[in-house]
This record gives structure tokens, C-alpha cells and sequence, in this order.
């Protein structure tokens, strides 16, 4: 059974940066069938695409985001994690990865970060 | 960038009656090689990550109840749920995925009971 799940500080200083992996489980981030997504929604708000990693390294990202987004992979922990530099408050949200390609099909439970002093 | 636009925001339906949520991109999602429209829906409850319902704009997710149903090409799409039922009050999502680069997600819409 495929599972993700995300980990992490849930409470991140403005202008710091955020750091949260997803670890996968009964799926192999090597995998040449899909790829692996970061997706956050505000509290009472909708999703919001943050971007995508695929085994090679080919990225992409949401261009609201690109200029602070970073994801990596790490086959040998299979896991992959996101990183989102200069935070302020409006990065305040439930963070999910998922797994995808035709629309994701499994999801993480999600994580809450909340950016404040 | 394609723009996802659902609508309505919001809906109230009897038990039993029909929903339908529309959805409109701002460019094609169908691609001609393929002839494949590269549109998923997905359904999320409070407290919970979205699930996916449809894909290829109408292909049902395995064990998804046959009331969901896809539909549409280009950039015009329907979900529609035949017989609402009192499970399916959620907040229901299209998205794209046919950018190579980027992917977008539609605003949502509140599925209610009248």
C-alpha cells in the first residue's frame, strides 16, 4: 500500500526558510511512472500547486513560487522534500506531497506550518 | 500559465438530485497526439487531503461510486454526480496537468445539502 508522509517544523520564522520532507512508503521515488508533487492549501482557502520532481531531477514549479522553491530527491531514503526560502505569513498553510502524473493519486496526510515570530 | 476556472463557487442540491460542477481552462488540455485531455477531479472532505475521483477528464478512479461521472473536451468540462447523496458534501477540485512545467488547480467548488 502506497503511503507519503510529510515531516517537518510546523512553525517557521518570517523571512526563514521551510523545510518539510516526504517520506514514501510501498512505492519507490525511482520510479520512472510518476512524479512527485508539493501542493499546500491556506486554512478555508483552495489548493495551490507548488511544483514537481521527477527521477532524473527535472523540475518544475509554480512561476508565483519559482524564485523560492527548491525540490530535491533522495532515492536512497525515498524520500523527496521542498524547500521555500524568505517565508512570510501568506506561506501559512497545510502542506501535502503527493504522488502523480495524470492527477495525483496519493496523497500525505499534510502538514501544518504556521509562519510567525 | 492555464487558468483553471470552476463554477459555481458554491451549490446547494437535494438528496437524489443532480450536481454539476464546471470547469473551463484557459487554454486546451486535450492533446491531439494522444487525443487525451489532461483533466483529473478530485474530491475533498474537511480535515482530509483531496482524493481523486476522475482522470483523463473521464475516466473514474477505481472503487469512485458510478454517480461521479467526467465529462468534456478542449477547455470545457462537467463532473457530475447523478443522485447526491449525503457523503457527497465536499469541496470539489479540477486540475490540468498537461504543461510539461506547470500545473494548476481550480478554485473549488462547495458541494452542499438543500
Amino acid at each position: 500500500q502506497v503511503q507519503l508522509q510529510e515531516s517537518g517544523p510546523g512553525l517557521v520564522k518570517p523571512s526563514q526558510t521551510l523545510s518539510l520532507t516526504c517520506t514514501v512508503s510501498g512505492a519507490s521515488v525511482s520510479s520512472g511512472s510518476y512524479y512527485w508533487s508539493w501542493i499546500r492549501q491556506p486554512a478555508g482557502k483552495g489548493l495551490e500547486w507548488i511544483g514537481r520532481i521527477y527521477i532524473t531531477g527535472a523540475t518544475g514549479y509554480n512561476p508565483s513560487l519559482k524564485s523560492r522553491v527548491t525540490i530535491s530527491i533522495d532515492t536512497s531514503k525515498n524520500q523527496f522534500s521542498l524547500n521555500l526560502s524568505s517565508v512570510t505569513a501568506a506561506d501559512t498553510a497545510v502542506y501535502y506531497c503527493a504522488r502523480g502524473w495524470w492527477g495525483f493519486d496519493y496523497w500525505g496526510q499534510g502538514a501544518l506550518v504556521t509562519v510567525s515570530s | 500559465d492555464i487558468v483553471m476556472t470552476q463554477s459555481p463557487d458554491s451549490l446547494a442540491v437535494s438528496l437524489g438530485e443532480r450536481a454539476t460542477i464546471n470547469c473551463k481552462s484557459s487554454q486546451t488540455v486535450l492533446y491531439s497526439s494522444n487525443n487525451k485531455n489532461y483533466l483529473a477531479w478530485y474530491q475533498q472532505k474537511p480535515g482530509q487531503p483531496p482524493k481523486r475521483l476522475i482522470y483523463w477528464a473521464s475516466t473514474r478512479e477505481s472503487g469512485v461510486p458510478d454517480r461521479f461521472s467526467g465529462s468534456g473536451s478542449g477547455t470545457d468540462f462537467t463532473l457530475t454526480i447523478s443522485s447526491l447523496q449525503a457523503e457527497d458534501v465536499a469541496v470539489y477540485y479540477c486540475q490540468h496537468y498537461y504543461s510539461t512545467l506547470t500545473w494548476t488547480f481550480g478554485q473549488g467548488t462547495k458541494v452542499e445539502i438543500k
